[in-house]
């Protein structure tokens, strides 16, 4: 089975720009969990999608936004970029149902200038 | 200002040990736990997951214990080889979203 797919796995942009990052899910997953990954933060939980609907979400500003597809591809994007939004994004799919882990792609490094 | 990094607990061993990554975890109410290993560049991947009506789980290698009383996890790594020098990070969840912990990184010297 494939894994989770994420691409780009790098992005320059400056501030105010806006930008989408996409995630593939395992094929058959039906969660997509985003997180952002930071030295000063560590791992931090963004949103989950399941079935096209936003089912739980972090502590993030409203310029942080995703979305889910009905074949539950995922892509979330972050606009009016700020430097602090320099990350690593990563995506975790799993099947969505309770006590099951969340298996990661290798995240889309996000740098702002 | 200046942002202050992670400053991640490093566990240092020799090759062939065996290795103990702690954890302690924050909500009581939670109900499954995982434990990451994540190596440089790469995303976080799946070692082994443990549900709370268990206090051991192993696997190829590993194995998990968990203490609910004093909400402590801990991973021991059996026989500690140079391929296993990664930031190892538990997670907890009640239903589907996993708070991480602040991650241990471990050292194999050969």
């Amino acid at each position: 089975k494939a894994g989770v797919t994420q691409t780009p796995r790098y992005l320059i942009k400056t501030r105010g720009q806006q930008v989408t990052l996409s995630c593939s899910p395992i094929s058959g997953h039906r969660s997509v969990s985003w997180y952002q990954q930071t030295p000063g933060q560590g791992l931090q939980f963004l949103f989950e999608y399941f079935s096209e609907t936003q089912r739980n979400k972090g502590n993030f500003p409203g310029r942080f936004s995703g979305r889910q597809f009905s074949n539950s591809r995922s892509e979330m994007n972050v606009s009016t970029l700020e430097l602090g939004d320099s990350a690593l994004y990563l995506c975790a799919s799993s099947p969505g149902t309770s006590n099951q882990p969340q298996h990661f792609g290798d995240g889309t490094r996000l740098s702002i200038l | 200002g200046e942002s202050v990094g992670l400053h991640l607990p490093t566990l240092s061993v020799q090759e062939g040990d065996n290795s103990i990554i702690n954890c302690a975890y924050s909500n009581s109410a939670s109900d499954y736990f995982i434990w990451y290993k994540q190596e440089s560049g790469k995303g976080p991947q799946f070692i082994i997951d443990i549900r709370s009506n268990m206090d051991k789980r192993q696997g190829q290698r590993v194995t998990v214990l968990l203490n609910k009383t004093v909400k402590h996890l801990s991973l021991q790594i059996a026989a500690t080889q140079p391929g296993d020098s990664a930031v190892y990070f538990c997670a907890e969840t009640g239903y589907s979203t996993l708070t991480f912990g602040k991650g241990t990184m471990l050292l194999v010297s050969p």
